[in-house]
Parts: structure tokens; C-alpha cells; sequence
């Protein structure tokens, strides 16, 4: 069974402040994980994931299989980065990613910056 | 193209009447995928399709429910004799196959009195 863990619901910072949003998971094989960010009234997208190792508006995010983790951070946040965040998990498939497998979402985590 | 578009936006029912979604993925997006979101969950996957052919069922995805993607282009799921309990957001997704990201539609909120 695979399994991702947000432990918190709510973070909130103020403008310039680092922040970080854990997300662990279970998986018995080899995942893919994600980051999706839903902004007020807009759909969820895609922020990040693992396998292209990028640094999406200033957010990062390691994958650490010992730790089973893949927790988002960033190092000063933005009033605009306000938003619901999800943690998900594939699992690998044929193209050695999980992108179009099925997504097991957290429960996701509202972050909340203030000016 | 707008992205994928999910119609109705907003659906009430009273409790033991049948509803359909409709959901129009990016165009030549051979993948489509159903999620149920409840609140303060995040989304649950449903089921998903390769062109016409449903690869996946969640055991979510109980016998009132039924999706079909008939042509290979838009995707209907269908509840019937629904139950309070499906009042949630049903969201679409699409993809290209392969390695490439599911895009997710605005989702229909259904409420069921």
C-alpha cells in the first residue's frame, strides 16, 4: 500500500521567512514523489518533482529514501506563495517515472504568508 | 486550448438520484484520470483511462459508480443513487503517455441533500 503523510495543516510565516512543508511516505518500491500547489480559486498544478531536481519559484524539495521523505522548502518566502499544497507519490513505470501512474495525494497543508 | 475542462461546475441532488460529470481532457491527452476530493482530504484517485480503455479502478469506486471514456476524447462518471456520502469535488486529470504530468480540471462540486 503506498501512504503520504502531511503531518500539518496549517503553516503560517511572515514575508521573508524560510519555510518547510514535510510530507513522508510509505511505498514498497521505487516512487516518484511530487509537490502540487492549488492557489485561491485557480485548479491544482504541478510544482515540482523529484526527478527533474529543479528549483520551481524559488522551492526545492530532496528525496531522502532513508528517511522516507520529500519535504518542500524554500528559503524566503513570498506573500504570493500563499496556497494549499499537496505531497504525492507514484509509483515507477515503464519510462522510470511515476507521472502517469496513479497519484496518491497527503492531506496537504495550507501555508499562509503574512506581509 | 483552455486545458481540461470539467462540466458542471457545481451539482446539487437530493439523495437517491442519478448525476453525470463530464470531463474534456487536453486535446490528443491519450490519459485520463478521475479523483474524488473530500474536504480537508486531499484527492483520491477514482479510476483512469488509455484512450478508450479503463486500466484502473480504485476499490473506491463502488458499483453506483461507473465511468466510460467512449471515443477515446471526453469521459463521463456517472453516479447513481447517490448518497451523502458522495458529496465531494470530482476532479478530471489528462496526460500524454509517458512521462509527462497529469493536468488537472477545475473539478465538480456535487452536494447531495
Amino acid at each position: 500500500a503506498q501512504r503520504v503523510t502531511q503531518p500539518e495543516k496549517l503553516l503560517s510565516v511572515f514575508k521573508g521567512a524560510p519555510v518547510e512543508l514535510k510530507c513522508n511516505y510509505s511505498y514498497s518500491g521505487s516512487p516518484e514523489l511530487f509537490w502540487y500547489v492549488q492557489y485561491s480559486r485557480q485548479r491544482l498544478q504541478l510544482l515540482l518533482r523529484h526527478i527533474s531536481r529543479e528549483s520551481i519559484k524559488g522551492f526545492t524539495a530532496d528525496l531522502n529514501k532513508g528517511e522516507t521523505s520529500f519535504h518542500l522548502k524554500k528559503p524566503f518566502a513570498q506573500e504570493e506563495d500563499s496556497a494549499m499544497y499537496y505531497c504525492a507519490l507514484s509509483g515507477q513505470d515503464f519510462w522510470g517515472t511515476g507521472a502517469n501512474s496513479k497519484l496518491t495525494f497527503g492531506k496537504g497543508i495550507t501555508l499562509s504568508v503574512r506581509p | 486550448d483552455t486545458g481540461v475542462s470539467q462540466d458542471p461546475r457545481h451539482k446539487i441532488t437530493k439523495r437517491g438520484q442519478n448525476v453525470t460529470f463530464r470531463c474534456d481532457p487536453i486535446s490528443e491527452h491519450n490519459r485520463l484520470y478521475w479523483y474524488r476530493q473530500t474536504l480537508g482530504q486531499g484527492p483520491e484517485f477514482l479510476t483512469y483511462f488509455q484512450n478508450e480503455a479503463q486500466l484502473e479502478k480504485s476499490r473506491l469506486l463502488s458499483d453506483r459508480f461507473s465511468a466510460e471514456r467512449p471515443k477515446g476524447s471526453f469521459s463521463t462518471l456517472e453516479i447513481q443513487r447517490t448518497e451523502q456520502g458522495d458529496s465531494a469535488m470530482y476532479l478530471c486529470a489528462s496526460s500524454l503517455v509517458g512521462p509527462f504530468e497529469q493536468y488537472f480540471g477545475p473539478g465538480t462540486r456535487l452536494t447531495v441533500t
